[in-house]
């Protein structure tokens, strides 16, 4: 079946520092959507990208939908440590009604 | 912000027990969707639902599983004979329509003994 997986599993980094997370499909995705989990909490939703080779921006994250539209990525500038949780990356099914999360990478910011 | 709810926030059963989980949608969202979480793994895709009836379904989803809308508010997720491993955090998630940004409600945690 479809698998999404992302690296690094885990990522410490001090406060101040970059960070980026990388997910790569088996499948070609019609979009890539990511998503922000808090130690202890839901999933949020933070981005949907649809276009091959899309960037966005939102503040100090950086979001790239690959030119195959097989990979993604998450660039965090300068961590804070409100950016402390697990980032995953989640794609459809060719049908739409299925929707598969990547392994997720786990973020910690040392303050 | 509309939000979406599930109860209860913990279940503990026996093994062998039936559960129910309920989640009430975004009111003006018409895709649901099931997914666990065992700790510290990824969110597993477990079911799709629009228009009263299951879109599909994962390899988890047997016929353990059993997901309705029975008044038009509640989702909710049966699990018929609870075994060990469906021990997990379960969430819910509503959606307006395909492609667009999946809310996930809160996450009811079942343990099961």
């Amino acid at each position: 079946g479809q698998q999404v997986m992302q690296i690094p599993q885990y990522q410490h980094v001090q406060e101040g520092e970059d960070f980026t997370t990388y997910c790569n499909s088996s499948t070609t995705l019609s979009n890539i959507q990511w998503y922000k989990q808090r130690p202890g909490g839901h999933p949020v939703f933070l981005i949907q990208l649809v276009k091959s080779g899309e960037v966005k921006k939102q503040k100090r994250l950086t979001f790239q939908f690959g030119e195959a539209k097989k990979n993604s990525s998450l660039h965090i500038t300068a961590t804070q440590t409100t950016d402390v949780g697990t980032y995953f990356c989640a794609g459809p099914s060719n049908t739409g009604n299925q929707f598969y999360f990547g392994t997720g990478t786990s973020l910690t910011v040392i303050p | 912000e509309p939000e979406v709810t599930q109860t209860p926030s913990h279940q503990v059963t026996q093994m062998g027990q039936e559960v129910i989980l309920r989640c009430v949608p975004i009111s003006n969202h018409l895709y649901f969707y099931w997914y666990r979480q065992i700790l510290g793994q990824k969110v597993e895709f477990l079911v799709s639902f629009y228009n009263n009836e299951i879109s599909e379904k994962s390899e988890i989803f047997d016929d353990q599983f059993s997901v309705e809308r029975p008044d038009g508010s509640n989702f909710t997720l049966k699990i018929r004979s609870t075994k060990l491993e469906d021990s997990a955090m379960y969430f819910c998630a509503t959606e307006r329509a395909p492609g667009y940004e999946q809310y996930f409600g809160p996450g009811t945690r079942l343990t099961v003994t």
